[in-house]
């Protein structure tokens, strides 16, 4: 079983709707969790933080938490094209980050 | 300007030759990361460091080694016993914090071996 887990994709949204990508984790004391965009031929960019079960909203970006179910998610509203990237999950480990393969997001027009 | 730097961008070796990627940081972080991505995969972890002169193996150090002789400075060497180097390679760093662990990252270099 891999330590951190996301549905590779593509999902395809048009412009306006919500994405919504999902990411379960193998350790279930993992207390640390983010969120990173990454642009094709780019790096990835630290998008959202999270640590606490719940919602956490940042612009039209929602992370949701749910260790019990060991299970984080992050919401898009409205999406834009420019939010087409791939997005990775990332899960603290005891001093580093484990990361998922990612969810590639195709905004349409 | 804060923040990490890498180089260089592109890099081309032959096979079996030793090749060093740069990074340097002046964002004040005491740890920093090496990750390794290859095409349609996630990161995976070489080498981390949290203080100087001291550094840990990730998940796939073989073939590879580190230095942290400086707190600013990570360099990576790519070895001849690395089977498959071609790759995009990227640095991060982080300050240490019990709670969090938010990398930054470096614009990355992508190795390719000829």
């Amino acid at each position: 079983q891999k330590e951190v887990e996301q549905n590779s994709g593509p999902l395809s949204v048009p412009e306006g709707a919500i994405a919504s990508l999902n990411c379960t984790y193998s350790d279930r004391g993992s207390q640390s969790f983010f969120w990173y965009r990454q642009y094709s031929g780019k790096s990835p960019e630290l998008i959202m933080s999270i640590y606490s079960n719940g919602d956490k909203e940042d612009g039209r970006f929602t992370a949701q938490l749910n260790k019990a179910s060991q299970y984080v998610s992050l919401l898009i509203r409205d999406s834009q094209p420019s939010d087409s990237a791939t997005y990775l999950c990332a899960v603290k480990r005891v001093s580093e980050l484990s990361f998922g393969a990612g969810t590639t997001v195709t905004v349409r027009a | 300007d804060g923040g990490i730097t890498q180089s260089p961008k592109y890099l081309f070796r032959k096979e079996g030759q030793n090749v060093t990627l740069s990074c340097e940081q002046n964002l004040n972080h005491d740890a920093m990361y090496w990750y390794r991505q290859d095409p349609g995969q996630g990161l995976r972890l070489i080498y981390y460091s949290q203080i100087v002169n001291d550094f840990q193996k990730g998940d796939i150090a073989e073939g590879y080694s580190v230095s942290r002789e400086k707190k600013e400075s990570f360099p990576l060497t790519v070895t001849s016993a690395q089977k498959n180097p071609t790759a995009f390679y990227l640095c991060a760093s982080s300050v240490l914090d019990r709670r969090g662990n938010e990398q930054f990252f470096g614009p990355g270099t992508r190795l390719t071996v000829l």
